[in-house]
């Protein structure tokens, strides 16, 4: 498979909770990127985290990135109803151009 | 951040016709373009990667005689999906990206939904 792997599928969760979701990859990457997508629209750009850094934050988001196990995670603080969509990570590997994507979470924030 | 502009957002066709997408990026030089596809509760497939001026790579499993992609210039791609049949039903969503700098990053557009009947 082209993809990486997610986890979990689905989170349903309190809205102001915490949700957490996992990204883990094949092989070497130049950098990891999360994605948003609301349903049936475009990709929304969360953040891009670098091979060489291990940590970034931007608002309520916080990514990780741990290279020698090949994962990365994102975590988004405080909930909001409008937070509902689906994640995705994306990757691009060092050996070639294309950014490939995870199999998504799907993310549903109970008011 | 740059931007991709993908038209149409929407296409309705019948089977057996072809449709056209084209993917502009709009104030950058794309050297290169993706195509992904998405089907419903699913993630994006990559479907074939073009550089300007050169033959597309397709990914495994595509086939490059029904999905026809053009990279004519430096801000222009096309798919057209031929003779196409309700399985090709789909979001298909490109994605841009210039050759270096903060531009080596890609942008995507904001998709095609695609409905055959």
């Amino acid at each position: 498979s082209q993809q990486g792997e997610e986890d979990p599928q689905a989170l349903s969760i309190q809205e102001g909770e915490n949700a957490t979701m996992n990204c883990s990859y094949k092989t070497s990457i130049n950098n990891l990127q999360w994605y948003r997508q609301n349903s049936g629209r475009g990709l929304v750009h969360l953040i891009l985290i670098r091979s060489n850094e291990r940590e970034k934050h931007s608002g309520r988001l916080r990514v990780t990135l741990d290279t020698s196990k090949k994962s990365s995670s994102l975590l988004i603080t405080a909930s909001r109803a409008a937070d509902t969509a689906s994640y995705f990570c994306a990757t691009r590997y060092s050996s070639a151009s294309k950014i490939i994507f995870g199999s998504g979470t799907r993310l549903s924030i109970r008011p | 951040g740059a931007v991709v502009s993908q038209h149409p957002s929407r296409v309705i066709c019948k089977s057996g016709t072809s449709v056209k997408i084209e993917c502009r990026s709009l104030d950058f030089q794309a050297t290169t373009m993706f195509w992904y596809r998405q089907f419903p509760k699913q993630s994006l497939m990559l479907m074939a990667t073009s550089n300007e001026g050169s033959k597309a790579t397709y990914e495994q499993g595509v086939e490059k005689d029904k999905f026809l992609i053009n990279h004519a210039s430096l801000t222009l791609s096309t798919l057209t999906v031929t003779s196409a049949h309700p399985e090709d039903s789909s979001f298909y969503i490109c994605s841009a990206r210039g050759d270096r700098g903060p531009l080596a990053e890609a942008f995507f557009g904001q998709g095609t939904r695609l409905t055959v009947v």
